[in-house]
């Protein structure tokens, strides 16, 4: 098993482009996520999806938006990039999110910079 | 609601000495609590999680973490550092709201260890 991946690994955008950064999980998964790691600040989650066909906003939402295009993949959209979205992302899944001690699985990150 | 408060952004300990990483929660219901580790240049993995069957509990590499309700506490320990432990340490709680399984993060804590 793969696990999650994710692509691109780096991207560089210039302010007011757009992009779409893919997930996908051969586990099975029911939940998806998506979150954006800063220096010093953790990880925050941006937008999950409970199970196929439902998403719904995390702490941090404005500027994104998600598609969860089938059971093994969520799509995370920029449609207008700024320096402010220049983070690490990161996808995860877990097997039943509304079971608050399933394990989430994480991919190895898109590193994003906005110029 | 939840968090989680991880003292000390970096701590650095020579080889074979005891690592002590802590965390402080903070829930108005039983917590499910998490501890994920990241290496450099990847996602997060689990070392361990908490889920009320026992207080102390074991984890991957030799990790270990106690779980104490009157001290609202989930430190994380290692008897004796070895270099391959260098990494990032991320504290984490389950919401136990609406959203059920979601995660939140505390800011990480950096690990260096000294030959």
């Amino acid at each position: 098993n793969a696990g999650v991946t994710q692509t691109p690994k780096f991207q560089v955008l210039k302010t007011g482009q757009s992009m779409t950064l893919q997930c996908a999980q051969d586990m099975n998964h029911n939940s998806m996520y998506w979150y954006r790691q800063d220096p010093g600040m953790g990880l925050r989650l941006i937008y999950y999806s409970a199970s196929e066909g439902t998403t719904d906003k995390g702490e941090v939402p404005n500027g994104y938006n998600v598609s969860r295009l089938n059971k093994r993949e969520f799509s995370l959209r920029l449609e207008s990039a700024a320096p402010s979205q220049t983070s690490v992302y990161f996808c995860a899944s877990t097997q039943q999110g509304a079971i608050p001690t399933d394990t989430q699985y994480f991919g190895p990150g898109t590193r994003l910079t906005v110029l | 609601a939840q968090s989680v408060t991880q003292l000390g952004s970096h701590v650095s300990v020579s080889e074979g000495a005891l690592v002590l990483l802590r965390c402080n929660y903070s829930s108005s219901v039983p917590p499910y609590l998490f501890w994920y580790v990241q290496y450099p240049n990847q996602g997060l993995q689990l070392l361990l999680k908490y889920t009320s069957a026992a207080t102390l509990v074991k984890g991957i590499n030799g990790f270990e973490a106690e779980f104490k309700k009157s001290e609202t506490s989930f430190h994380l320990t290692k008897p004796s550092a070895h270099m391959s432990d260098a990494a990032e340490y991320f504290c984490a709680v389950s919401d136990g709201g609406g959203s059920q399984g979601n995660l939140i993060f505390g800011k990480g804590t950096k690990l260096s260890v000294k030959p």
